[in-house]
Parts: C-alpha cells; structure tokens; sequence
C-alpha cells in the first residue's frame, strides 16, 4: 500500500516557468495539506483540503493555487515560479484533526534558477 | 512570530540512555501536540500525540508530555536506539484546526 505518492521527486525550473506537483494518496483520507520545508524554517502551511470540493490558505500561500480534484487528488500549481520558491514540497492526509496524525509523501525537492 | 519552538537544533545521546526533546508554544488556544520523525530524503513519519485534556501519553518508548501552565511540551525517548538518528518535529494546533503550526526541528543523533 503505497500512502501519498508524489511526483516529481525533483525539479529544476527557471525562473518565470509554470509547474504542477502532483499528490495522491489511497488511505481513503478526507484532509490533505501542502507544506514546504526550508532550512530553519520547519514545515509550513501552504494549502489545505479539509474534505473533497473545498480548499483554504495555510500560512504561506502567495504564489501557488491548489485543485482538489477528488477525494484521493490534490495538486500544488506554480503559475510563475521565483527563486524563493526553491523548496523541499510534502504533501501530507489525514483522516481528521486533532490528534490524527498525517501522513506525508516523500516530498518534492524543487529548484528555481 | 514564531508559535513553537524547538530552541535545540541538535541533541547527540548515548545508545540506551533517554533522549529529552523540547518544544515550547506561545499560543494558549492549542489543544493538540504531535510529534514527527524525519529521515534524510524521506517525509516526516508520525510517531505519538497529546491533547490537552492529557499530561501524559504514552506509547512504547516514546512519551510525551505536557505542561500546559509553561506551555510546554517533551518526547522522551527510553532508550534510545542508533535508528532513532532522526530530526523531529513538533508540532501544534487548536480545536478543529487544520492548520498545524510545526517547529523547526531538533536533529538527534544516538551514538553507538
């Protein structure tokens, strides 16, 4: 059983290019979430799907938009990347909150030159 | 404005000893904690939580626990294994939150 698949694992892209991440999970999870990873910054909220049809802002949304496109799908859109973009990317579900835990990808690793 | 806080970057532990991980919070409307482990190239991996009804949970070496007057929180790890070499991450959120503020890790090294 495979969890949340992402792909790609990497990724170059210059400066100004579009790109689409894509996520999927199969543990039949209501919630997924994007987050980026940076150095000494920890893991921050990009995007959220609370359940299927509806998505919200995280932390630090300025530059992407998301499409929840069913239950198992949530993809990660750059319309115009920029350097500061340059991340590691997780996807992540989970069933609920609380104390539900989530289960990430195996993360994107995305450079923009 | 940094809501939690690992303050620790890195920890290194003896084999078989206990391994204390600490995480602070500012935000007293946080009633859940978790904790995450995460190994080099690979997305972080759940390993226990706590709700603030609790003080104490556990779940075979590893407990967690909180003091919510310090807003404080703790992973003791006992005893530490070399597989344990890991960052780990806290992380906090409040009733019906999807937004899970993390901290910025501490890496853990348990040496041989």
């Amino acid at each position: 059983n495979a969890g949340v698949t992402q792909t790609p694992k990497f990724q170059v892209l210059k400066t100004g290019q579009s790109m689409t991440l894509q996520c999927a999970q199969d543990m039949n999870h209501n919630s997924m979430y994007w987050y980026r990873q940076d150095p000494g910054m920890g893991l921050r909220l990009i995007y959220y799907s609370a359940s299927e049809g509806t998505t919200d802002k995280g932390e630090v949304p300025n530059g992407y938009n998301v499409s929840r496109l069913n239950k198992r799908e949530f993809s990660l859109r750059l319309e115009s990347a920029a350097p500061s973009q340059t991340s590691v990317y997780f996807c992540a579900s989970s069933e609920g909150t609380g104390t539900y835990g989530y289960t990430f990808g195996s993360g994107t690793r995305l450079t923009v030159v | 404005d940094q809501q939690v806080k690992q303050n620790s970057p890195s920890l290194s532990v003896q084999e078989g000893r206990i391994s204390i991980l600490n995480c602070d919070y500012t935000n007293s409307m946080f009633d859940y904690f978790l904790w995450y482990k995460k190994y080099p190239a690979e997305g972080p991996t759940f390993l226990i939580s706590i709700s603030s009804i609790k003080d104490k949970n556990e779940d075979g070496r590893f407990t967690v626990f909180l003091n919510k007057s310090a807003k404080h929180l703790s992973l003791h790890i006992v005893p530490s294994q070399p597989g344990d070499s890991a960052v780990y991450f806290c992380a906090a959120g409040g009733s019906g939150t999807y937004k899970y503020i993390f901290g910025t890790g501490t890496r853990l090294k348990v040496l041989a």
